[in-house]
């Protein structure tokens, strides 16, 4: 299957710092990719959807100038937790969807571990 | 928007045997997908099985088999000959166009 990779897997940041979280299609081009957030032993919890040259549409609730999201390629998105505090500690996942139409599937990086002191 | 429910927070099956995860959704759309992953202690997610939702025929990959009951709403997992490797939290997902929508997920245990 197609490769996704995401990194850093783990990264410890001092509280008001910004972290930046990299994602990347290794061996396709995605036109879309997807930020998700995950509390341990729950389920993902979308963030952001995030299409290449545009705008991310962010869900409800999640604070887009805290959480920025830029896409500008076709094989790389970026994370960025800017001014991170504590409640911001969490396992962060992207993912990536290979091609559209009747084969799309959905790929995940390997996820990101932020702990905010 | 799609819901997508997993009524079994945790299972367990011995080593060798056969268990079913349940999951069941509701969508107002004609063409969807289902899925389900799997994420292992290493919280990498790997996709399992895909079912295209226009396809009466159940999706099979070697030992996991899904039983689809469109009319039901109804996407169940088979994981037969169950191996230790196989302990992980199960996420059932639909899509729609670019929307993925996830169940609460299903921890799974295998015992030795």
């Amino acid at each position: 299957g197609a490769v996704v990779s995401q990194h850093p897997s783990w990264v410890i940041c001092k509280s008001g710092t910004s972290v930046k979280i990299e994602c990347r299609s290794l061996d396709f081009q995605a036109t879309t990719m997807f930020w998700y957030r995950q509390f341990p032993k729950q389920s993902l919890m979308l963030m952001a959807t995030s299409n290449e040259g545009s705008k991310a549409t962010y869900e409800q609730g999640v604070e887009k100038d805290k959480f920025l999201i830029n896409h500008a390629s076709l094989t790389l998105s970026t994370l960025t937790v800017t001014s991170a505090h504590p409640e911001d500690s969490s396992f962060y996942i992207c993912s990536a969807t290979q091609s559209t139409g009747p084969d799309e599937k959905l790929f995940f990086g390997s996820g990101t571990q932020l702990s905010v002191l | 928007a799609q819901t997508v429910t997993q009524s079994q927070p945790e299972m367990s099956v011995q080593e060798a045997e056969t268990v079913t995860l349940s999951c069941t959704y509701d969508t107002s759309e004609n063409n969807y997908y289902l899925f389900w992953y799997k994420q292992p202690p290493s919280r990498q997610m790997i996709l399992v099985i895909r079912q295209e939702a226009y396809k009466q025929q159940n999706a099979t990959e070697n030992r996991f088999s899904v039983n689809f009951q469109k009319a039901a709403k109804s996407f169940s997992l088979k994981i037969s000959d169950s191996q230790l490797g196989d302990t992980a939290m199960y996420f059932c997902a639909s899509q729609t166009g670019n929307q993925f929508y996830f169940g609460t997920g299903t921890s799974l245990t295998v015992i030795p």
